[in-house]
């Protein structure tokens, strides 16, 4: 079945830019997708790319996606602590099906 | 605009115990969604609906069963609750395609 892997553990210091990662392994994505969890919270949906884009910006929030080698990224420019969270990459494929990833959790030190 | 809401919000159950978890969306969307959140797995499909009058199973159906009781509303309940079932229980809901899903804050379940 359809596979996304992202990496468990992110730590940045505040000011600096994240960049999350995220592959996934199903050729018929059509939308892409990140997520927002913070502590004792459902997920919240931060942004989305359509497949036939390279990239979405979107205030301090940039998307790549290279469709080729199936790799999604998520840039947070001036990463503030109010950012740490846990990111989830989803894809959405055939009959509408979404597939979560695992989650990274971006810790910001002051 | 509440958006997608649930309850309870924590519930501690005895293995054999049956509970029902309640959601109710208040976006007109078509379609809901159960998911289960375990550390390290990320989160799994349990059951979802597509329409008004249609369920299907999704990843981890066994132990589960629903209800898309009208449009707005869409309930899992546990038969026979055990202590595998304690996980986070998240409902979403999704106007379509490239719409994304908007999720509740979820339920804390531990069976003990």
């Amino acid at each position: 079945g359809e596979d996304v892997e992202q990496s468990l553990f992110l730590s940045v210091r505040e000011g600096d830019s994240s960049v999350i990662n995220c592959t996934y392994t199903d050729s018929s994505s059509t939308y892409l997708y990140w997520y927002k969890q913070e502590p004792g919270a459902g997920l919240q949906l931060l942004t989305y790319i359509f497949s036939n884009m390279d990239m979405k910006q979107d205030q301090r929030l940039t998307v790549l996606l290279n469709k080729k080698d199936k790799h999604l990224s998520l840039r947070i420019a001036d990463t503030q602590t109010g950012d740490s969270a846990i990111y989830f990459c989803a894809e959405e494929g055939s009959y509408q099906k979404v597939t979560f990833g695992t989650g990274t959790k971006l810790q910001v030190i002051p | 605009n509440a958006g997608v809401t649930q309850t309870p919000k924590f519930q501690v159950l005895k293995t054999g115990q049956s509970m029902t978890l309640q959601c109710a969306q208040d976006m007109n969307h078509n379609s809901m969604y159960w998911y289960r959140q375990d550390p390290g797995m990320g989160l799994r499909l349990i059951y979802y609906s597509a329409s008004e009058g249609t369920t299907d199973k999704g990843e981890v159906p066994n132990g589960y069963n629903v209800s898309r009781l009208n449009k707005r509303e869409f309930s899992l309940r546990l038969e026979s609750a055990a202590p595998s079932q304690t996980s986070v229980y998240f409902c979403a809901s999704s106007e379509g395609r490239g719409g994304g899903y908007t999720f509740g804050s979820g339920t804390r379940l531990t069976v003990v």
